[in-house]
């Protein structure tokens, strides 16, 4: 089955614990994205990659970090979480071409105290 | 910078009660509007691409159309298991490619 899988689904944290999310697909898609989803303010870009070794910055880059060194995995790191990030996190995928819709995972719901 | 503004923001709908759902978009040069559908806990799911003006998709109860401004998602006598979040999106062209901007969806609650 042609599936995103993110994990964990849920994390409550601490400020300044380093946290990773992982990210994995089996379409073979080039791009992956992560987005977060916050109440009134829709989903926004953190982060896509357009293929392995090549990430850029979407709209909300601050405090996230990411790579890409495997095709299918695209894992996002938190240094040093802030309170700030706590948010509904979606992974998506999607094949060449900005025309391709993107498949998202089910999300993961950090909370940072 | 490409905006993408939905509207209503929530509906309520009777079971069998049609309707529509707006969404409109000022881009610097269109290359797809897409419909997703969100359940709650859930990522977005996808439901049509459309690429030019006039063209038109349907599936089950749900049919999108597209014009140079705005999109419709019409749902013909819904269920209520076509309640959810709408959303919908449109690729970035200036910046990126694998860039989507979101409008903040459409709350749609069916009753029976």
């Amino acid at each position: 089955e042609a599936q995103v899988t993110q994990n964990p689904r849920y994390l409550i944290t601490v400020t300044g614990k380093k946290l990773t999310v992982t990210c994995s697909q089996n379409m073979n898609h080039e791009y992956m994205s992560w987005y977060r989803q916050d109440p009134g303010l829709g989903l926004r870009q953190i982060y896509y990659s357009m293929n392995v070794e090549v990430t850029d910055k979407g709209d909300v880059p601050e405090g996230y970090k990411v790579s890409r060194k495997e095709k299918r995995n695209f894992p996002l790191i938190l240094e040093s979480p802030s309170p700030n990030q706590t948010s509904l996190y979606f992974c998506a995928s999607s094949s060449t071409g900005s025309d391709q819709p993107q498949h998202f995972g089910d999300g993961t719901r950090l909370s940072i105290l | 910078e490409d905006q993408v503004t939905q509207s209503p923001e929530a509906l309520r709908l009777q079971e069998g009660e049609s309707s529509s759902l707006n969404c409109s978009y000022t881009v610097s040069g269109l290359r797809g509007l897409f419909w997703y559908r969100q359940d709650p806990g859930k990522g977005p799911e996808f439901l049509f691409t459309l690429y030019s003006a006039g063209e038109e998709k349907e599936k089950e109860r749900l049919k999108a159309t597209l014009t140079k401004k705005e999109s419709f998602l019409h749902i013909t006598a819904p269920k209520p298991e076509d309640s959810a979040t709408y959303l919908c999106a449109v690729p970035d062209l200036l910046t990126s490619y694998g860039k989507l901007t979101f409008g903040q969806g459409t709350i749609l609650t069916v009753h029976p």
